[in-house]
């Protein structure tokens, strides 16, 4: 099966509200966790990235958790804009999997 | 630009045809990687580099060749194209501090096979 679970697949938020995205991950051999924004026609570009022995992270808006014990990681979007609107992919660094994508729209 | 290009941007091609897509960085990263994308099932690897000389199959490998005789240049073929590998790609490539850090995404390459 898949080593990255990805949920939800899309996720619609006002304009201001909070956005969260939860991933799973199935072995305990991964290490390092980094989420990837992709707009619409682009490549993914890497927004934040958190390790296995560090339990939060936090850059401005945005913020990744991660709980190894249950084995998840989530992303957090604070104060969303419009141009949040894209769709986001958590990743593991083992086996080098990436989720399957929530496509995120923040309506004005 | 971005130090990691690709090349076609966009191509069409038809069924059995052999076909490669190109890939080059600019920074002397040890891993390069490929990439499809397709709706409901995000990024999948294909393949990967460790280094010139050095490749390793990801989770779809089938129907696809890669080689890395330079550092900074990634191949990918089709040997022979299929619908099912119509699609988009996307070469990346890492600074080598753990396989997955730090990837840097080409701009991808829109395949059609017809």
């Amino acid at each position: 099966g898949e080593n990255v679970e990805q949920h939800p697949s899309t996720l619609s938020v006002q304009e201001g509200d909070s956005a969260v995205i939860k991933c799973t991950y199935s072995d305990s051999a991964s290490n390092y966790f980094p989420w990837y924004k992709q707009e619409l026609g682009k490549r993914p570009q890497l927004i934040i990235d958190i390790r296995s022995n560090v339990g939060e992270k936090k850059d401005q808006r945005i913020a990744v958790t991660l709980n190894k014990t249950a084995k998840h990681f989530s992303l957090h979007i604070t104060e969303t804009q419009p141009e949040d609107s894209a769709v986001y992919f958590c990743a593991s660094d083992y086996k080098l999997s990436f989720g399957a994508g929530t496509t995120v729209t923040v309506r004005a | 630009d971005a130090g990691i290009t690709q090349s076609p941007r966009y191509k069409i091609t038809e069924t059995g045809r052999q076909v490669t897509l190109m890939c080059h960085q600019t920074w002397s990263h040890s891993y390069m990687f490929w990439y499809r994308q397709d709706l409901g099932h995000g990024l999948r690897l294909i393949y990967y580099s460790a280094a010139a000389d050095i490749t390793d199959k990801g989770e779809v490998p089938d129907g696809y060749v890669v080689s890395r005789s330079k550092t900074e240049n990634f191949p990918l073929t089709l040997e022979s194209a299929t619908r099912s590998q119509t699609s988009v790609y996307f070469c990346a490539s890492s600074d080598g501090q753990g396989a997955i850090y730090g990837y840097t995404f080409g701009s991808g390459t829109r395949l059609t096979v017809v």
